[in-house]
């Protein structure tokens, strides 16, 4: 089955920073890649995805790359503010198609004002 | 995600009791996602279900462990004879149709085993 590794496990910045998350995957059919921010006590909130035929994505702040040949994925958030302060997951969708994707372990990020 | 209700939002349960857990999908979605997270982990899928159908259990327990999305009424993840390692957070997610991106997550169950 799929495995998905994520780096680094908690990530510190000074407001105004970027940051970066890091991901690989194992299973090379796997096509989607959501990118999910669960704040302290809720559910995971879709962020971004993007889908193996694509190369990037940016939305405001926010933006995603794709080496689909190295099998990584990285989540860019620029000028942090501390209302990104959140655990973000990275994940990508078995090959089968529907909702079972696989997380990554986690980043927790912290944005210091 | 709003649209997506779990309740109870917190559960304690003995050793041995049973635990369950309600999941009620946003309005018009037929299909259900269950996911268990330890903590400081991330989301292990565990079954996905369809009204009156399991599609795709392969992430849950053998034993103890069972799932059901009735025609009528919330989905219902039902875990019997309670351990302490069943202890974490369980999140449903719903979505419209099979193969959408826009699966809607609730704000999960918080199970405690004393």
């Amino acid at each position: 089955g799929e495995n998905v590794e994520q780096h680094p496990s908690t990530l510190s910045v000074q407001e105004g920073d970027s940051a970066v998350i890091k991901c690989t995957y194992s299973d090379s059919a796997s096509n989607y890649f959501p990118w999910y921010k669960q704040e302290l006590g809720k559910g995971p909130q879709l962020i971004i995805d993007i889908r193996s035929n694509v190369g990037e994505k940016k939305d405001q702040r926010i933006a995603v790359t794709l080496n689909k040949t190295a099998k990584h994925f990285s989540l860019h958030i620029t000028e942090t503010q501390p209302e990104d302060s959140a655990v973000y997951f990275c994940a990508a969708r078995f090959s089968g198609g529907y909702q079972k994707v696989t997380f990554g372990t986690g980043t927790k990020l912290q944005v210091i004002p | 995600n709003a649209g997506v209700m779990q309740n109870p939002r917190h559960l304690v349960r003995r050793r041995g009791q049973e635990a369950r857990l309600r999941c009620s999908p946003v309005k018009g979605h037929s299909h259900v996602y269950w996911y268990r997270q330890l903590p400081e982990e991330g989301l292990k899928f565990m079954v996905y279900l369809q009204k009156e159908n399991i599609i795709d259990e392969s992430g849950m327990p053998k034993e103890r462990f069972s799932a059901e999305f009735p025609k009528e009424g919330p989905s219902i993840l039902r875990i019997q004879q309670v351990v302490r390692g069943d202890s974490a957070a369980y999140f449903c997610a719903s979505s419209p149709v099979q193969d959408r991106e826009d699966a809607f997550f609730g704000q999960g169950t918080r199970l405690t085993v004393v």
